[in-house]
Formats: structure tokens, C-alpha cells, sequence
């Protein structure tokens, strides 16, 4: 069984702060780890992809994979209240074509 | 613009009745999907199609039924048979290959039984 764990939160960050985000899964065999946004009522959008250990950098986003540990993380930096959403950690194993095994989301807050 | 239109948006059904969520890519993808959200939760699968005229279930399939009769549209039935059908459904597909597979969102349908 895939599984991929997250801590529902809510996670709460004062603006200008680093917001840290992790995720644990369970399949060995996963390969590639997506994180995605989700503001309420909409659909998610993927903020970035990792599939090597280690860190991967996007402007203000790190995500980071430890394939030892089966851990991701995803660093925000300079939080801004636009930052506020659901984000979700999901995986892909295997040959990919079952699509991906999401965690439940952390809810993240940005105080202003 | 390229991209992944589901309708309706918002849907309400009374108990007993089925329905069908429509879903249409021009993305080219050859992988589609049907994922459930509940509040508070993840995503779940519950069909997926790799390609024309074939379908796989998912982790929670019963109560719903798919179609992939042409590459583009992925419509998803929502049976009387499923027994707690209000949730936001969501489409998505993928041109996948191992190390990627990033998946694609329509805009998503929220179903209400009344």
C-alpha cells in the first residue's frame, strides 16, 4: 500500500518568515515527488517536482528529497500572505501510470 | 489555450438519481483521471485511463463508472450505487513518463446530494 503522510497543521508562519513543509511516504519504490497548492475551493496547482536527493531550488520554494529517510520537504521562503492554501505532497511509483498517492495537506498560514 | 475543462461546476442531485461529470482536455495527453476530494482530505483515485477504450479502477471505484471512447474526454458516472456521492471531483491528466508524470487540473465539480 502507497502512502504518503502529512501533517494536517494548520501551520501557522509570520510574513517574511520560512515556512517548512514535510511529507514522509511509505513505498520504497517511489520515484519522482510533486508538491501542489490548493486555495480553498480550487483546484491544485503544482508549485514544483523532485526526483534526485537533495535540494531544488525555484525562486522562493526548496524542496528537498531524502530518499534514505523517505522524506520530502518543501521550504518557503519570505512567506507572504498569498502563500496561505493547502499544500499537498504526492509521489509516483512504479511506472507512473496509476497517477500520483497524495497526502491530506498541511494548511499553512501566513500571519501578517 | 491548452488545458483541462470539466463541467458543471457545481452540480446537486437528489438521492437515487445519477449523473455525469463531464471532462475535456486539449492537451494531448494520453492519461486521464478522477480523483475525489473530501473536506479536509487528499485526493483519491478513483478511475484512470492510459489510453483510448481502456480504464482501470482506482482505490474507490464502486459507485462510479468511466468511458474513454475518444482521447480528449474522460466522463465519469456518478451512480445511485455510491452511497455518499458529495464531494469535489476533480480531473486531471498527464503525459507521463517515469520521473515526471506531473498531472494536470480541470478546474474541478463539486456534487451536492440533497
Amino acid at each position: 500500500q502507497k502512502e504518503v503522510e502529512q501533517n494536517s497543521g494548520p501551520l501557522s508562519v509570520p510574513e517574511g518568515a520560512i515556512a517548512s513543509l514535510n511529507c514522509t511516504y511509505s513505498d520504497r519504490g517511489s520515484q519522482s515527488f510533486f508538491w501542489y497548492r490548493q486555495y480553498s475551493g480550487k483546484s491544485p496547482e503544482l508549485i514544483m517536482f523532485i526526483y534526485s536527493n537533495g535540494d531544488k531550488e525555484d525562486g522562493r520554494f526548496t524542496a528537498q528529497l531524502n530518499k534514505a529517510s523517505q522524506y520530502v520537504s518543501l521550504l518557503i521562503r519570505d512567506s507572504q500572505p498569498s502563500d496561505s492554501a493547502t499544500y499537498l505532497c504526492a509521489g509516483i511509483s512504479g511506472g507512473g501510470a496509476d497517477g500520483l498517492t497524495f497526502g491530506k495537506g498541511t494548511h499553512l498560514i501566513i500571519q501578517p | 489555450d491548452g488545458g483541462i475543462t470539466q463541467s458543471p461546476k457545481y452540480l446537486f442531485r437528489k438521492e437515487g438519481q445519477n449523473v455525469t461529470l463531464s471532462c475535456e482536455q486539449n492537451l494531448n495527453h494520453d492519461a486521464m483521471y478522477w480523483y475525489r476530494q473530501d473536506p479536509g482530505q487528499g485526493l483519491r483515485l478513483i478511475y484512470y485511463s492510459q489510453i483510448v477504450n481502456d480504464f482501470q479502477k482506482g482505490d474507490i471505484a464502486e459507485g462510479y463508472s468511466v468511458s474513454r471512447e475518444k482521447k480528449e474526454s474522460f466522463p465519469l458516472t456518478v451512480t445511485s450505487a455510491q452511497k455518499n456521492p458529495t464531494a469535489f471531483y476533480l480531473c486531471a491528466s498527464s503525459d507521463w513518463t517515469p520521473n515526471t508524470g506531473e498531472l494536470f487540473f480541470g478546474e474541478g465539480s463539486r456534487l451536492t446530494v440533497l
